[in-house]
């Protein structure tokens, strides 16, 4: 089993609708999980974080952390085409010394 | 700041030849990190280090792999032979802070290495 397991994608959603992205890790002690956009043929860049059960919202965007379930997911409202892009999902496990990347899910928001 | 700098953008190189990636780290951050990126596998830990001390190089691939860092602004990764498997993007990223894994990282921009 991979530690942190992402769809690939894509998936493809139309301009204005809420796009989810869910992501799902083995180490049951995760403390930490982030969520990092990369454009195709750039690097990836922060866009949140999120340490404790519930939502957390900042702007569009809004995480959402079950730990029970091991599961975190990604919120994008009012989806845009310029939200095209992989998102990759990142979490330390209980050892607290790595991130853990996901291989990505690529979403593409039709105009 | 520039942001993480690194060099060169793109390698072509033949197969055995030695391959040596650079990278230049914000200013003031503590830690720095190799990374690997393919379709197959994602974004791969290679190594990191605090302070200019290496500290886990549990994700270097093998013995072909190695990795300095001279100074507080400057590291280098070096493949020797290279393989047509190492093919890949090598993204450097550095972060300032207490923890390896909980602070943001920067990226640099990544070098596409492809190895005929």
């Amino acid at each position: 089993q991979k530690e942190v397991e992402q769809n690939s994608g894509p998936l493809s959603v139309p301009e204005g609708a809420i796009a989810s992205l869910n992501c799902t890790y083995s180490d049951r002690g995760s403390q930490s999980f982030f969520w990092y956009r990369q454009y195709s043929g750039k690097s990836p860049e922060l866009i949140m974080s999120i340490y404790s059960n519930g939502d957390k919202e900042d702007g569009r965007f809004t995480a959402q952390l079950n730990k029970a379930s091991q599961y975190v997911s990604l919120l994008i409202r009012d989806s845009q085409p310029s939200d095209s892009a992989t998102y990759l999902c990142a979490v330390v496990r209980s050892s607290g010394d790595k991130l853990t990347f996901g291989t990505g899910t690529r979403l593409a928001v039709r105009p | 700041d520039a942001g993480v700098i690194q060099s060169p953008r793109h390698e072509v190189t033949e197969m055995g030849q030695e391959v040596t990636l650079r990278c230049k780290p914000i200013s003031g951050h503590d830690y720095l990190f190799w990374y690997r990126q393919t379709m197959m596998r994602g974004l791969e830990l290679l190594i990191y280090f605090n302070n200019n001390v290496p500290i886990d190089d549990s994700g270097m691939p093998e013995d072909r792999f190695s990795a300095k860092m001279p100074n507080a602004s400057f590291s280098t990764l070096k493949i020797q032979p290279s393989e047509p498997r190492d093919s890949a993007v090598y993204f450097c990223a550095s972060s300032q802070g207490t923890s390896a894994a909980n602070e943001k990282l920067f990226f640099g921009s990544g070098t596409q290495l492809s190895v005929l």
